[in-house]
């Protein structure tokens, strides 16, 4: 099975509401990356984590290497977050390999 | 500037034709990344560069191949291009010693006729 599970697939927020993506991991991973893809196509690095918490603005990112996990939280959602969200970790294998979720569709809508 | 550049962005071939993707970066990071994207299926690495001539396959790497002579850049070549290797394929870089923060470039998109 896929070792990176993203969720939901898909996401539709109103302007101002709030949600969260998730990514469950079948093993031990190091560390944790949020990427959004915006609208040239490009994947614009959010976060990084080797553990606990980080908030930039309007996103926070939590990872717990034990529990086998990431979020990513969004609050008061603008028209401008709407994009392709990933996640992708990296596990212990030491050889730079990072996995990615599928990836969440996210669409703000006024 | 930290940047990540793939040329070129858009590209049309013929099956079995050749295929030059080139990616450079200004950061002199050590790690370099072909990963390709597609529908449904995320983001899958196709071959990974430790350094100069230090390459090592991905999970997809059958059907092509790469060239690192240096650090800056970091080439992926398909010698028989096949439909279905009509994809989105993005570059990237970080420092070595671990992933570390990933930059990506903008997507070279690819389609074989």
């Amino acid at each position: 099975g896929d070792q990176v599970e993203q969720s939901p697939s898909a996401l539709s927020l109103h302007e101002g509401t709030g949600s969260a993506l998730r990514c469950n991991f079948t093993t031990t991973m190091r560390a944790v990356q949020w990427f959004r893809k915006n609208s040239r196509g490009s994947l614009i690095n959010l976060f990084y984590l080797a553990s606990g918490t980080k908030e930039n603005g309007r996103l926070k990112s939590a990872f717990d290497s034990k529990e086998r996990y990431s979020t990513l939280h969004i609050r008061d959602a603008q028209l401008e977050d709407s994009g392709t969200y990933f996640c992708a970790a990296e596990d212990d294998s030491g050889y730079n390999k990072l996995t990615f979720g599928k990836g969440t569709v996210l669409l703000v809508s006024p | 500037d930290m940047k990540v550049t793939q040329m070129p962005r858009y590209l049309i071939k013929r099956m079995g034709e050749n295929v030059l993707l080139e990616c450079g970066q200004d950061m002199s990071h050590e790690t370099m990344y072909w990963y390709r994207q597609d529908p449904g299926l995320g983001l899958q690495l196709i071959y990974i560069s430790y350094d100069v001539d230090s390459n090592s396959e991905g999970d997809i790497p059958k059907g092509y191949r790469v060239s690192r002579k240096k650090r800056e850049h970091f080439s992926l070549i398909l010698d028989s291009a096949k439909t279905n290797q009509t994809s989105v394929y993005f570059c990237a870089s970080s420092w070595g010693g671990g992933t570390g923060q990933l930059y990506f470039g903008e997507g070279s998109k690819l389609t074989v006729l």
